[in-house]
């Protein structure tokens, strides 16, 4: 099976820099997704790792470590509308196409 | 910007009772997929469809649910008797092909709340 683990909570401030972790264990390995949900509505694709390293996208970063099965996405510049659930998501072994999110970390920014 | 829309946005129904939810997904897209997502919990992967018929489903996915696409832009997902446990959010979702890697648009979501 697979199991995919990030913090339930994370709080910052506005302007911040914050990095929310994703470890996981899977049996075959086809990249680390991040989604962002924002109070129960759609989960919205942020960025793809498939390889090793920093994938940037505006104020958003993904990084991975397939050797340590690790991967962080990085938020920049935080602001209020950041404030959202965000999920990591593996492929699940032998699909091709069925995702497997973890639980989830929910990030609040303050003013 | 293409998106993927659902209907009903919010459905209760009566334990036993048949439901469909109703999804158009992105014109040019060639796999579909249903999730669901129990209040406070993750996102969980229900059926993949592809070419006209399920490429995967979950264990979630029993005898009592079924999907269609039932013209060229239609894709439902149907619960034939509702339990009280089936209350979640659906979400419908599609993706490109092969090469858009883990990359799948999801709708809003149609609530369904089972009583």
């Amino acid at each position: 099976g697979q199991s995919l683990e990030q913090p339930s909570e994370v709080t910052a401030v506005e302007g911040a820099i914050v990095q929310i972790n994703c470890t996981y264990q899977t049996s075959g390995f086809y990249g680390l997704s991040w989604y962002q949900q924002h109070d129960g509505g759609a989960p919205t694709f942020l960025s793809y790792n498939g390889l090793d390293g920093l994938e940037e996208t505006g104020r958003f970063s993904s990084f991975l470590s397939r050797s340590d099965s690790y991967g962080y996405l990085l938020l920049q510049e935080l602001q209020m509308k950041d404030s959202a659930s965000y999920f990591c998501a593996v492929r699940a072994p032998g699909s091709a196409r069925q995702l497997t999110f973890g639980s989830g970390t929910q990030l609040t920014v303050l003013p | 910007e293409p998106e993927v829309t659902q209907t009903p946005s919010h459905q209760v129904t009566q334990m036993g009772q048949e439901v469909i939810l109703r999804c158009v997904p992105i014109s040019n897209h060639l796999y579909f997929y249903w999730y669901r997502q129990i209040l406070g919990q993750k996102v969980e992967f229900l059926v993949s469809f592809y070419n006209n018929e399920i490429s995967e489903k979950s264990e979630i996915f029993d005898d009592q649910f079924s999907v269609e696409r039932p013209d060229g832009s239609n894709f439902t997902l149907k619960i034939r008797s509702t339990k009280l446990e089936d209350s979640a959010m659906y979400f419908c979702a599609s993706s490109l092909g092969r090469s858009s890697g883990n990359t799948i648009y999801f709708g809003e979501g149609s609530w369904l709340t089972v009583v």
